[in-house]
């Protein structure tokens, strides 16, 4: 079947530092791809999408590239934080399936 | 706050029970996602409601069925629990029929013992 997956299960960067949360999926079908953070005992939390016709979308401190021709999404993160510390999810969005979540990456945050 | 309401936080229960979680939706949101996150199965889309009516299914079992009500909150059915239904039960609301922004609630942790 289609899946969403992330290359990494841990992310360990300075604080300050750039963040690049990588992932790869196979369903080149999907209308748009998300990312979704999670903290912990908290429920995901909708960071920023981008559409499948695009190849470069910026938010506040988070850009996500999309390359359709090797099928990799990735979310960067600008002078990480303390608060950016979660599990980072990417998934794909086909509409009438709802959301396919990958499995997650755990970004920790070095003082 | 994500203005979705999911209760109870916590239920522990016996194999081969039956339980209702219950989802209200952030205010004026039409769907309502039911998702199962898991360790080894990640987060798993169960099923969506929108304006009352079933929209879209996902990897539910046929032992656990939902509904949403008129007054748009949602319940998720679980029944003949077995010990492999121990999860995070998270519900979702949005605005739109289809929407990759969705909302949502802290979940019911579930324990099937």
């Amino acid at each position: 079947g289609e899946s969403v997956g992330l290359h990494l299960p841990t992310l360990s960067v300075q604080e300050g530092d750039n963040s690049i949360i990588n992932c790869a999926y196979s369903n080149s079908a999907s209308d748009y791809f998300i990312w979704y953070k999670q903290e912990s005992g908290k429920g995901p939390q909708f960071i920023i999408d981008i559409r499948s016709n695009m190849d470069k979308r910026q938010g506040q401190r988070v850009t996500v590239l999309l390359n359709k021709t090797v099928k990799h999404l990735s979310l960067q993160i600008a002078a990480t934080q303390p608060g950016d510390s979660a599990v980072y999810f990417c998934a794909e969005y086909g509409g009438a399936d709802g959301l396919t979540f990958g499995k997650g990456t755990h970004l920790i945050i070095q003082p | 706050d994500s203005g979705v309401t999911q209760t109870p936080k916590h239920l522990i229960t016996a194999t081969g029970q039956r339980v209702t979680l219950r989802c209200s939706p952030r205010s004026g949101d039409l769907s309502v996602y039911w998702y199962q996150q898991s360790l080894d199965q990640g987060l798993q889309f169960l099923i969506q409601y929108y304006n009352g009516e079933e929209r879209a299914k996902g990897n539910i079992l046929e032992r656990f069925s939902a509904q949403q009500f008129p007054d748009l909150h949602s319940e998720l059915n679980l029944s003949s629990l077995e010990l492999g239904d121990s999860a995070l039960y998270f519900c979702a609301s949005s605005g739109q029929v289809y929407n990759t922004e969705a909302f949502f609630g802290q979940g019911t942790r579930l324990t099937v013992v």
